[in-house]
């Protein structure tokens, strides 16, 4: 049994579609990250909440809107995208807002095609 | 700018020994982290340094050498099971971790 569940695992939509990404972690943790990761490139991260409040954004599209309702559940509301944002999102947490040697535990993550 | 340089892909023969190196340059260190990820399945956590020197973990080492901005993964005894993508990844000084591009591991029998 995997800490960190994504849902769906894969999804193909639209440019014009509106979906969201679910993440769910079962560890107790308080902070959870969204990563893209592209096809022989390194990881990018996307958002950080640590206790339920947003502390990071890298420059990140608006076509991409994180949501962290409470600190198990982490989402990622997709809309008007486009076909270079297709990739693997993956879905992190861990037990304390980033800090040193803090180890993150990652789900299968959703793949993404956007026709 | 921050830099993590891994190999893309490395081959090694099952039952051998190979070595994955990871350079870097970053803001800051706060340790260096190695993942594996198997094709299709989640990044998952092998090790961590944050001091120089060597630390052992069954068939799998990692090294540090800080003043060289410099790690390597070492697994012995390669199994087929080893095959996958080995991620190294350093936080720096904003405790954000900077990834490298992942080398990719083919066993062979």
């Amino acid at each position: 049994e995997t800490g960190v569940t994504q849902t769906p695992r894969h999804l193909v939509m639209g440019m014009t579609n509106k979906k969201s990404l679910k993440c769910e972690q079962h560890l107790g943790h308080n902070a959870m990250y969204w990563y893209k990761q592209s096809a022989k490139k390194p990881l990018e991260l996307m958002f950080v909440y640590s206790l339920e409040e947003r502390v990071e954004n890298n420059s990140v599209p608006s076509r991409f809107s994180p949501e962290c309702p409470n600190s198990s559940h982490l989402f990622l509301h997709l809309h008007t995208l486009q076909p270079e944002d297709s990739a693997l999102y993956l879905c992190a947490s861990s037990q304390t807002p980033p800090g040193q040697g803090d180890i993150q535990y990652f789900g299968a993550g959703t793949r993404l095609s956007v026709l | 700018g921050q830099n993590i340089d891994q190999p893309t892909e490395m081959t090694a023969t099952e039952g051998a020994i190979v070595q994955i190196n990871c350079t870097y340059q970053t803001s800051g260190f706060n340790g260096l982290f190695w993942y594996q990820q198997h094709a299709g399945e989640a990044p998952t956590f092998l090790s961590y340094n944050v001091l120089d020197g060597l630390e052992e973990k069954g068939r799998f080492s990692s090294f540090l050498s800080r003043s060289k901005g410099y790690s390597y993964l070492l697994l012995k005894e390669l199994q087929m099971k080893d095959s996958a993508s080995y991620l190294c990844a350093v936080m720096d000084s904003n405790y954000q971790l900077i990834w490298g591009a992942g080398t990719k591991l083919i066993i062979k029998p």
